[in-house]
């Protein structure tokens, strides 16, 4: 079946460490994103991409890097630069043409300790 | 910038009744989408209904329905027949429908009880 695959599902790092969080999809859609979902708060807009080997920083990109090597990879590393990483981490997908939707994975729940 | 907004943190429904979510954004945009996602607790975004600001029918998706109001720029959503299976956060979002990034801005969620 067609569909978005994040992996860890949860994930722990101690804090001063890098940690990949791995977003594939088999939709063949062009724009891929990632958002971040904490409590209380609407999911934020963390990078997005439109094509590969592009993208661009959404509204809270720092502290986090990402690449587009592939048009069905698009991984999010957590960098130690970012101050606050516990959060729950939303992949999408959307295809170039057609009705706007986002395609979410199941998420990925990082903890640092 | 756009702005969404979901002034109803949580709400409560009989099972078998009707209960309406509250959205109202802010845009300078003329061509746009707006959607509302729901959450379950498993965490995966689920599409529920989509409305393009251009027609001005209102969407309806089974026991689903907006009320689009472009003039007072509100989205409210109506769900009819309320069912336990509906308790989940739900998400009013907001897309620009011109331009080469699809992206969307999310407000910060309704959650909903559906009680038995």
């Amino acid at each position: 079946d067609g569909g978005i695959t994040q992996s860890p599902k949860y994930l722990f790092r101690k804090e001063g460490q890098n940690v990949t969080l791995s977003c594939e999809q088999n939709l063949n859609h062009d724009a891929m994103y990632w958002y971040r979902q904490d409590p209380g708060q609407g999911l934020r807009l963390i990078y997005y991409s439109q094509i590969v080997n592009d993208f661009q920083k959404g509204d809270i990109a720092e502290g986090y890097s990402v690449s587009r090597e592939k048009k069905e990879s698009f991984p999010l590393t957590v960098t130690s630069a970012q101050k606050n990483p516990t959060a729950f981490y939303l992949c999408a997908s959307a295809g170039h043409r057609g009705t706007g939707e986002l395609f979410f994975g199941e998420g990925s729940r990082l903890t640092v300790l | 910038a756009q702005t969404v907004t979901q002034s109803q943190p949580e709400m409560s429904v009989q099972e078998a009744e009707t209960v309406t979510l509250s959205c109202t954004y802010d845009t300078s945009e003329n061509n746009y989408y707006l959607f509302w996602y729901k959450q379950p607790p498993s965490r995966q975004m689920i599409l529920v209904i989509r409305q393009e600001a251009y027609k001005q029918q209102n969407a309806t998706e089974n026991r689903f329905s907006v009320n689009f109001q472009k003039a007072a720029k509100s989205f409210s959503l109506k769900i009819s027949d309320s069912q336990l299976g509906d308790t989940a956060m739900y998400f009013c979002a907001f897309m620009r429908g011109s331009g080469s990034a699809r992206q969307l801005t999310f407000g910060s969620g309704t959650q909903l009880t559906v009680l038995p």
